[in-house]
């Protein structure tokens, strides 16, 4: 079983400055992917970054990047130079890249605002 | 290219009817997989198809269904609906199992 952790239910950030957003997870699966949507008010689930458990390298995409350690079990977001159109909640997510059940399993998401 | 097609965008039902919704994954996508989003049980997946063929169920009672056709186009129904149904359900499609999962804008459903 997977299991995901984002122990931050809400963020205030400053507009243009960044913010890491907190993702723990827990699995026995051998290789995972581990991802990051935003779901603003009007609930669209909109896919972000993507991050392999086998990817040697940190995924970035344009102003997020995904802060990834394997060994602490952690994948953070971190969104540079913030805009007000980046408030919104933000789900990490993973699933295992084996078996049969490749189902998503989400955390419970972090509400962030951007502040002008 | 169009991204993943919910319809409808909103429903509300009574009690007891029943509903199905409909997703067009994104053209070349041949698995498509359903969640239920509620504010007291957060994101749960309900199914995932794939050429037509259920590969994999959540923990949901049998009045949850659903189904994929040979154009990839899925529909989940909900028979005999109850308050708790109520929730947004989200469609989301791959290309392949190892690919990132791409989601609609989702349909909210309101049971009254």
């Amino acid at each position: 079983a997977q299991k995901i952790t984002q122990t931050q239910p809400g963020m205030f950030v400053q507009e243009k400055e960044a913010v890491t957003l907190d993702c723990t997870y827990d699995t026995s699966d051998p290789s995972y992917g581990l991802f990051w949507y935003k779901q603003p008010s009007s609930g669209e689930m909109i896919f972000l970054i993507y991050q392999g458990s086998y990817d040697q390298q940190n995924a970035t995409e344009g102003r997020y990047s995904l802060n990834f350690q394997k060994a602490r079990k952690s994948a953070n977001l971190v969104i540079s130079a913030s805009q007000l159109g980046d408030s919104a909640m933000y789900f990490c997510a993973m699933r295992p890249l084996s078996g049969s059940a490749r189902q998503l399993t989400f955390g419970s998401g972090t509400q962030l605002t951007v502040l002008p | 290219k169009a991204g993943v097609t919910q319809t409808p965008r909103y429903l509300i039902k009574t009690r007891g009817q029943q509903v199905t919704l409909s997703c067009s994954p994104i053209s070349g996508h041949r698995s498509v997989s359903w969640y239920q989003q509620t504010p007291g049980q957060g994101l749960q997946f309900l199914f995932e198809y794939f050429s037509e063929t259920q590969r994999n169920k959540g923990n949901f009672p049998g009045r949850f269904s659903g189904r994929q056709f040979s154009n990839s186009r899925s529909e989940m129904n909900v028979s005999t609906l109850e308050l708790g149904d109520s929730a947004l359900y989200l469609c989301a499609s791959i290309v392949n199992p190892n690919e990132k999962l791409f989601f609609g804008s989702g349909t909210q459903l309101s049971v009254l």
